[in-house]
């Protein structure tokens, strides 16, 4: 079935720093895909998403592209700060019933 | 602002008790969705719904029904909660045509 693989964390960086995170998928069809942000004690929010092959996701200087070749959606940043500290989930929709399917996530610890 | 709501952000039960997770949207979304969250796992879909009476199996359905009576309200019922359901519970909705998943804040439940 449809999956997602994305990288382990936790990420550590210092404010400023560059942010690249890791996701691959296997799907049959044409999924969507996303990126979904948890901050502390709350629920999932979207962040980007990208509907079809080169599209890009932008949002929050946070930035992501659909590749079908590779089958990734990695997510970057060019300049972090102390309040992108949060757990980054990457997933993919089916299209049949739209239920997503997500990666294990990712926590990103940025520090002054 | 489109909101999903969650009837309990903290829930503690004793193993055997009956369990409701109540949740509700205001967005009259066709697709709701009860996922688990866990400690590297990620989420994991429990049961999804995509229309007033109907309900899908997810990837991990055993130990849980739902209800869904009314558009709006989606119930988690544990039968028989045991510890290995001690989790975070996440709601969230969809619109038919648009596969954004707006979630809930969560309930964290303990089974003790």
């Amino acid at each position: 079935g449809d999956s997602v693989t994305q990288m382990e964390g936790p990420v550590t960086l210092s404010e400023e720093a560059f942010l690249t995170i890791n996701c691959t998928y296997t799907a049959t069809g044409y999924p969507s895909l996303f990126w979904y942000v948890q901050y502390p004690g709350e629920g999932l929010q979207l962040l980007l998403k990208a509907t079809k092959a080169d599209d890009k996701g932008s949002n929050k200087g946070f930035e992501a592209t659909y590749r079908k070749e590779t089958t990734s959606f990695h997510l970057e940043k060019g300049s972090v700060q102390v309040s992108d500290s949060a757990v980054y989930f990457c997933a993919l929709s089916d299209q049949g019933f739209q239920k997503l399917v997500f990666g294990t996530g990712t926590r990103l610890l940025v520090s002054p | 602002d489109v909101k999903v709501t969650q009837s309990s952000r903290y829930l503690v039960k004793r193993t055997g008790e009956k369990v409701f997770l109540e949740c509700v949207q205001d967005m009259d979304h066709e697709n709701m969705f009860w996922y688990r969250q866990d400690p590297g796992l990620g989420l994991r879909l429990i049961y999804f719904s995509y229309d007033v009476k109907m309900k899908e199996k997810g990837d991990i359905p055993e130990g849980y029904s739902v209800s869904r009576e009314k558009k709006e309200r989606f119930s988690l019922i544990l039968e028989s909660a045991s510890t290995n359901q001690t989790s975070m519970y996440l709601c969230a909705s969809s619109l038919w045509q648009n596969t954004e998943a707006f979630f809930g804040q969560g309930t964290r439940l303990t089974v003790v």
